[in-house]
């Protein structure tokens, strides 16, 4: 059974660096067709989906966060992470990492779907 | 961005009611969507893909259709455990977006 896991302080300052990480167990982060993403649901709202890391370290981030995004791989830990620079109140969110699994469907041939997610991890910003 | 539309935001429904929901994309979306069920406290989870095509484990009286850019998602008989909020996310470009969600309560 593929389980996520965040983790990462629920305290954030404006101005400063939001760092979660995500441990993967039951899978391998270097298994083919698998993607590690980042989404994140603000208080009362809908989701926004951030950006993902593929298996072999290929980024994409949402356009409208990208300069302040990065997610990165740590093979070794079977892990990876999110760092959000400048945060204000409005970044203020539960951060769900999720892999998206690109499969095949007989009917419909290529799909994608966040098939496993995190519990999710409440980040407050503020002073 | 694609935006997706969804309708109602809620509803009101009782024990076995059929209900059905809405999402409309602001451009052709080729049947690449995805249906989610969220519980308060809990992460999504998917229930369609495709579209129409139940994941794994989902229960049959939920069903997907539509095509271009207007998908529904349908539950035939509402059970307890399906009182929820369900959101619907598009694949086909990037950004992935999703709809701002359906939430649906006891009557």
């Amino acid at each position: 059974q593929v389980q996520l896991q965040e983790s990462g302080p629920g305290l954030v300052k404006p101005s400063q660096t939001l760092s979660l990480t995500c441990t993967v167990s039951g899978d391998s982060i270097n298994t083919g067709g698998s993607y590690w993403n980042w989404i994140r649901q603000l208080p009362g709202k809908g989701l926004e989906w951030l950006g993902y890391i593929s298996y072999s370290g290929n980024t994409y981030y949402n356009p409208s966060l990208e300069s302040r995004l990065t997610i990165s791989l740590d093979t070794s830990k079977n892990e990876f992470s999110l760092r959000l620079t400048s945060v204000t109140a409005a970044d203020t969110a539960v951060y769900f990492c999720a892999r998206q699994l690109k499969a095949y469907d007989d009917l419909w041939g290529s799909y994608r779907v966040f098939d496993y997610w995190g519990h999710g991890n409440l980040v407050t910003v503020s002073s | 961005d694609i935006q997706m539309t969804q309708s109602p935001s809620s509803l009101s429904a009782s024990l076995g009611d059929r209900v059905t929901i809405t999402c409309r994309a602001s451009e052709g979306i080729s049947h690449n969507l995805v249906w989610y069920q969220q519980k308060p406290g809990k992460a999504p989870k998917p229930l369609l893909h495709a579209a129409s095509r139940l994941q794994s484990g989902v229960p049959s009286r939920f069903s997907g259709s539509g095509s271009g850019t207007d998908y529904t998602l349908t539950i035939s008989s509402l059970q307890p455990e399906d009182f929820a909020t369900y959101y619907c996310q598009q694949y086909t470009t990037y950004p992935w977006t999703f709809g701002r969600g359906t939430t649906v309560e006891v009557k």
